[in-house]
């Protein structure tokens, strides 16, 4: 089956620090995964895809094949930081599905 | 126009009675989703529109939910007898292609269902 696990549903940190936002898939295709981020009161928004290799905004994410996972990192975190993050699969058929979110804090 | 434009923002209902979400894409995009937003349920995908193609309605959670597109353009999402478990965000996301595409957001419709 086709799924999106994100085990956290909080995460909280001081600012500085470093975050790790945790996405397992399951999948038997060739996965295409992305970051999403809601901060307050804005729509959701693309924040990163695998695909890119990029970093937006310190974040990074790596596709591990091998343990089907897609974690979103960042060295030193922000206040800024602080909002909603869903990780997504597009599974071709024209459909991506999405965990179920890790809303981080960033504490001052 | 500037992004995805949904309509209404908020909508109060009661058990029992029907309603319609609107969606507005971006001018130009074929590909056009609904997703429903609920408290630790994360994105549930509901329905997909890729140009004038039959729609995939695999999301779709009951009969009481339908969605259309006219003309390749606004797409209007229609729940009956709404249930209080129909209370969520409803979501409209659109696409350029059908493909790996980003997907651009609308602000959603908060529905609440009392």
């Amino acid at each position: 089956a086709q799924r999106v696990t994100q085990p956290e549903k909080l995460l909280s940190v001081f600012k500085g620090a470093p975050v790790e936002l945790k996405c397992n898939y399951s999948y038997s295709g060739s996965p295409e995964l992305f970051w999403y981020v809601q901060y307050s009161r804005q729509r959701l928004q693309l924040l990163l895809r695998h695909i890119s290799r990029e970093s937006i905004k310190g974040f990074t994410a790596d596709l591990n094949k091998g343990e089907t996972s897609f974690h979103l990192k960042k060295p030193f975190a922000q206040e800024e930081d602080s909002a909603m993050y869903y990780c997504a699969l597009y599974t071709g058929g024209f459909k991506t599905i999405f965990g179920a979110g890790t809303r981080l804090f960033v504490k001052a | 126009g500037a992004g995805v434009s949904q309509s209404p923002s908020n909508k109060v209902t009661e058990k029992g009675k029907d309603v319609e979400l609107r969606c507005d894409p971006i001018s130009g995009h074929t590909a056009l989703y609904w997703y429903r937003q609920s408290l630790g349920q994360g994105l549930e995908f509901l329905i997909y529109f890729q140009g004038n193609s039959a729609p995939d309605k695999s999301g779709l959670p009951s009969d009481r939910f339908s969605a259309e597109r006219t003309g390749g353009s606004v797409s209007t999402l229609t729940i009956q007898r709404t249930q209080q478990e129909d209370s969520a965000v409803y979501l409209c996301a659109s696409s350029l292609r059908a493909t790996n595409e980003k997907l651009f957001f609308g602000s959603g419709t908060q529905l609440s269902v009392l």
